[in-house]
């Protein structure tokens, strides 16, 4: 079946900091995988995606890079800004049918 | 990407009570998607509505519970019926765009007491 596992939180860093969100996924077939942002009150958004192995997203700082062979989709920012402060989610997109998947999410809070 | 919008924004309701979360599209889209987020939790996926015909419910949700209306290819709603403390949850709408993306709404709030 397919699953998204996510690194637990929550997280707390320090502005400036280097930050790395897991995600592991589980599908059949070749999945489009998704990161979602959801700020304090506010809907998702979507952040990056990648649709095929070796794909990297990219958006606002943020990273990710779609690896086949680790069946991983890690999100990282090199600065992380006060303004960060969120709910990270890693979603899939099954390669058959319209389903998505998502993980459990990640808070960030980023401290001054 | 599409802009969606939802009303109410956030509701305060008591049990036994039902309330209806209208999801309005800016443009025409095939397939739109309705989630529930319980507090600290992620999404999960309540049914998909097709415009002219029945919603698909998963499992665990059932048509009597959120009735679901998508009579044209803006616009749906979805019914939390005979509300209970454990519907509070924010209910999000999204819908299908390119290349697989999924855009969601804002979300509604909504608590039960």
């Amino acid at each position: 079946g397919n699953s998204v596992t996510q690194m637990e939180g929550p997280v707390t860093l320090s502005e400036e900091a280097f930050l790395t969100i897991n995600c592991t996924y589980t599908a059949t077939g070749y999945p489009s995988l998704f990161w979602y942002v959801q700020y304090p009150g506010e809907g998702l958004q979507l952040l990056l995606k990648a649709t095929k192995a070796d794909d990297k997203g990219s958006n606002k700082g943020f990273e990710a890079t779609y690896r086949k062979e680790t069946t991983s989709f890690h999100l990282e920012k090199g600065s992380v800004q006060v303004s960060d402060s969120a709910v990270y989610f890693c979603a899939l997109s099954a390669p058959t049918g319209n389903q998505f998947y998502f993980g459990t999410g990640t808070s960030l809070t980023v401290i001054p | 990407s599409a802009v969606i919008s939802q009303k109410p924004s956030r509701d305060i309701c008591q049990r036994g009570t039902s309330l209806t979360i209208q999801c309005q599209v800016d443009s025409q889209v095939t397939m739109m998607f309705w989630y529930r987020q319980q507090p600290g939790q992620s999404l999960t996926l309540i049914a998909t509505a097709n415009q002219g015909s029945e919603a698909t419910y998963e499992s665990g949700f059932v048509i009597d519970k959120f009735p679901i209306s998508r009579p044209n290819l803006t616009f749906s709603t979805l019914t939390v019926s005979n509300m209970s403390p454990e519907d509070s949850s924010i209910y999000l709408c999204s819908v299908e765009g390119r290349r697989e993306t999924q855009y969601f709404g804002p979300g509604t709030r909504l608590l039960v007491l």
